[in-house]
């Protein structure tokens, strides 16, 4: 089955660096991708990784070992826009999301 | 066009009434999804098309229905809704293949509300 465990919430200081942790058991795996949902917004597509190494995009960073079941997004340089939920999510069709992790910056 | 749209944005209905939810994306993706989100829940898989069929229903009760008429568009009708079924309804679709399979776009999604 697909299952995904993430921290629940997350809090970090502006300017600073985080790192959110996603551990997954599946059957099948096909890349693991992160996801942001501000409160009262719809989920924004972050970052995919189909094979291990980093994915970089700007702040935000993406890492996947597929020998170890993990992965995690680093946030860079952290902002108060940054807090939101995120999402570490899984599947082919069948789209599962982790339960999220609620981040807060705080100044 | 890189976007998905949903309307209506908000509906609220009663037990009794029917209604539906409209998603439409120009993208040429060939998977749409409908994902149901509680309040400070992730969002929850309801059905996914392929194009065009229906793939996975993830033994959603009757009351809800999908239709997708061509592969543009996804419908999910709404008929003798309970309170409990309250929630934001979220579309999205994806180009479809292995890869990027988890690759989503969502729409701003339609909040319903049930009395």
């Amino acid at each position: 089955g697909q299952s995904l465990e993430q921290p629940s919430e997350v809090t970090a200081v502006e300017g600073a660096i985080v790192q959110i942790n996603c551990t997954y058991q599946t059957s099948g795996f096909y890349g693991l991708s992160w996801y942001q949902q501000h409160d009262g917004g719809a989920p924004t597509f972050l970052s995919y990784n189909g094979l291990d190494g980093l994915e970089e995009t700007g702040r935000f960073s993406s890492f996947l070992s597929r020998s170890d079941s993990y992965g995690y997004l680093l946030l860079q340089e952290l902002q108060m826009k940054d807090s939101a939920s995120y999402f570490c999510v899984q599947g082919y069709q069948k789209v599962t999301f982790g339960i999220g992790t609620k981040l807060q910056v705080i100044p | 066009d890189t976007e998905v749209t949903q309307t209506p944005k908000h509906l609220v209905m009663g037990m009794t009434n029917k209604k539906s939810l409209k998603c439409e994306q120009h993208m040429g993706h060939r998977a749409m999804y409908w994902y149901k989100q509680k309040a400070k829940k992730p969002p929850e898989l309801m059905f996914v098309y392929s194009y065009e069929k229906l793939s996975i229903n993830e033994s959603v009760p009757s009351r809800f229905s999908p239709e997708c008429p061509n592969s543009s568009l996804l419908n999910l009708h709404l008929h003798a809704l309970q309170p409990e079924d309250s929630a934001l309804y979220l579309c999205a679709s994806s180009q479809g293949g292995l890869a990027g399979a988890n690759v989503l776009t969502f729409g701003a999604g339609s909040r319903l509300t049930v009395l």
